[in-house]
C-alpha cells in the first residue's frame, strides 16, 4: 500500500538555524497539506497545494516559513530562521480531491526540537 | 472563524466496554466528517468518516453518528481493547471550499486489561 514519505523523521537544531523538511506524496495524489501539530493539539493547518499552486497559507507564518511544490510531486517546508515556539510535529498528507476523494492520509511525520 | 471542539480529552475504559468521543463543529458548510486514530510516535491513520448525507455509518466495532441540526458527531467504539489505547482526532470539512480539515484537540484512550 503506497504511503506519503517524510524526511528526516527528527531533527534538532539551535534556534536562529535554519530547517527543511521534506514530503514525497501518494503517487498521483494533487493535493499536498503541511500541518503542524503541537503536543497534546490537533493537527494545525500551514498550507495546501493544488498541484504546484497555493490555495491555502492563511496560517503559514511568513515571515520565517516558506513550502515549495515546484513540479506538483514532492514538497519543502523550510523555517528561517527557528524559534524555541516552532517545537513540533511536522505533518504531511495528501489526497485525491478533484480525483473523487477528499480524504487525506498522513505521513509519519517529522519531529522538531529547537534548541 | 471555524472550530471543533472535542470531548473528552481523556477516556480510560475496561476493556470490553464502550468508548464514545464527541466533537462539536461551528461551519455549518462542514459534510465530511473523518476520524483519525494516532498511535504513539505514528502517523495518523483514518478509522471511519461519515459524510452530511447520511446519519450513522458502522465498521465492525467502530460507528459514527452525526446530527447535522446540533452539528454534532460521535465515535462509537464497542468492545474495546488493549489495541485501541491511541489518541483520537476527529475534523470536520467543506467540500465546497478548499476541503480543509478543522481537527479537534484529540481525545487519549486508554483500554485497561
Amino acid at each position: 500500500e503506497a504511503e506519503v514519505a517524510q524526511s528526516p523523521r527528527y531533527k534538532i537544531t539551535e534556534k536562529s538555524q535554519a530547517v527543511a523538511f521534506w514530503c514525497d506524496p501518494i503517487s498521483g495524489h494533487a493535493t499536498l497539506y503541511w500541518y503542524r501539530q503541537i503536543l497534546g493539539q490537533g493537527p494545525e493547518l500551514l498550507v495546501q497545494f493544488q498541484d504546484e499552486s497555493v490555495v491555502d497559507d492563511s496560517q503559514l507564518p511568513k515571515d520565517r516559513f516558506s513550502a515549495e511544490r515546484l513540479k506538483g510531486v514532492d514538497s519543502t517546508l523550510k523555517i528561517q530562521p527557528a524559534e524555541l515556539g516552532d517545537s513540533a510535529m511536522y505533518l504531511c498528507a495528501s489526497s485525491r480531491i478533484g480525483q473523487g476523494s477528499e480524504t487525506q492520509y498522513f505521513g509519519p511525520g517529522t519531529r522538531l526540537l529547537v534548541l | 472563524g471555524e472550530n471543533v471542539e472535542q470531548h473528552p480529552s481523556t477516556l480510560s475504559v475496561q476493556e470490553g466496554d464502550s468508548a464514545v468521543i464527541k466533537c462539536t463543529y461551528s461551519d455549518s458548510a462542514s459534510n465530511y466528517f473523518p476520524w483519525y486514530k494516532q498511535e504513539l510516535g505514528k502517523r495518523p491513520q483514518l478509522i471511519i468518516d461519515i459524510r452530511s448525507n447520511v446519519g450513522e455509518k458502522k465498521d465492525q466495532r467502530i460507528a459514527v453518528t452525526l446530527n447535522k441540526t446540533a452539528k454534532h458527531f460521535s465515535l462509537h467504539i464497542t468492545e474495546t481493547q488493549p489495541e485501541d489505547s491511541a489518541v483520537y482526532f476527529c475534523a470536520a470539512s467543506s467540500t465546497s471550499g478548499t476541503y480543509k480539515y478543522i481537527f479537534g484537540t484529540g481525545t487519549r484512550l486508554k483500554v485497561l486489561a
